[in-house]
């Protein structure tokens, strides 16, 4: 399975702001990937999966992109409602190993 | 819109082995080959996959749980189970069941709330 690296572990921002964070992959992982927001006490929620695709009902300023090893997820336009965690997933060969998450703070 | 419930106990001893069920509602267990998951999160850690297994019952586990794990299928109660022996106070975590979002993906659009686990004497 692969491990999965995410950067940065935190990351300050401001409403508006656009953000970018990174998920890297230690073997090739055939962009089964998806990304995950969780706020505290909460369920993950699924943003993205197979690298760009947008889940149902999730707001078009996240968006995924990479290839290979290399991953990430941008938010556009900061909201007051996205300051939470997010966590990549790869999920190739049936397995489903997690970044270790990329905390967004208020700045 | 399918929706899933954990349910088990809170504390479990240290040896001991943890059950725990995921009920779905809103749906039928069989209706489409999806994949069924738990993951756990260990407190204030991230997030750690811990199994999947299809209706048709093939499962795919964690390796460095694997050999503690079972997750097993009732389609009959609507309902997935996880087995987790030996456990330890480094088990004590939140666990979460989850559905792949749609066929063809084991990327996890559907979580139940969680669960808190906790292990102790």
């Amino acid at each position: 399975d692969a491990q999965m690296t995410q950067s940065p572990s935190t990351l300050s921002a401001s409403v508006g702001d656009r953000v970018t964070f990174t998920c890297r992959a230690s073997q090739g992982i055939n962009n089964w990937l998806a990304w995950y927001q969780q706020k505290p006490g909460k369920a993950p929620k699924l943003l993205i999966y197979k690298v760009s695709s947008l889940e149902n009902g999730v707001p078009s300023r996240f968006s995924g992109s990479g290839s290979g090893t290399e991953f990430t997820l941008t938010i556009s336009s900061l909201q007051p409602d996205d300051f939470a965690t997010y966590y990549c997933q790869e999920y190739n060969n049936y397995s489903g190993t997690f970044g270790q998450g990329t905390k967004v703070e208020i700045k | 819109q399918v929706q899933l419930q954990e349910s088990g106990p809170g504390l479990v001893k240290p040896s001991q082995t943890l059950s725990l069920t995921c009920t779905v509602s809103g749906g039928s267990i069989t209706s489409g080959d999806y994949y069924w998951s738990w993951i756990r999160q260990l407190p204030g850690k991230g997030l750690e996959w811990i199994g999947y297994i299809s209706y048709s019952g093939k499962t795919y586990y964690n390796p460095s749980l694997k050999s503690r794990v079972t997750i097993s299928i009732d389609t009959s109660n609507n309902q997935f189970s996880l087995k987790l022996s030996s456990m330890t106070a480094a088990d004590t975590a939140v666990y979460y069941c989850a559905r792949a979002t749609r066929l063809g993906q084991l990327a996890l659009g559907y979580w139940g709330q969680g669960t808190q686990v906790t292990v102790s004497s």
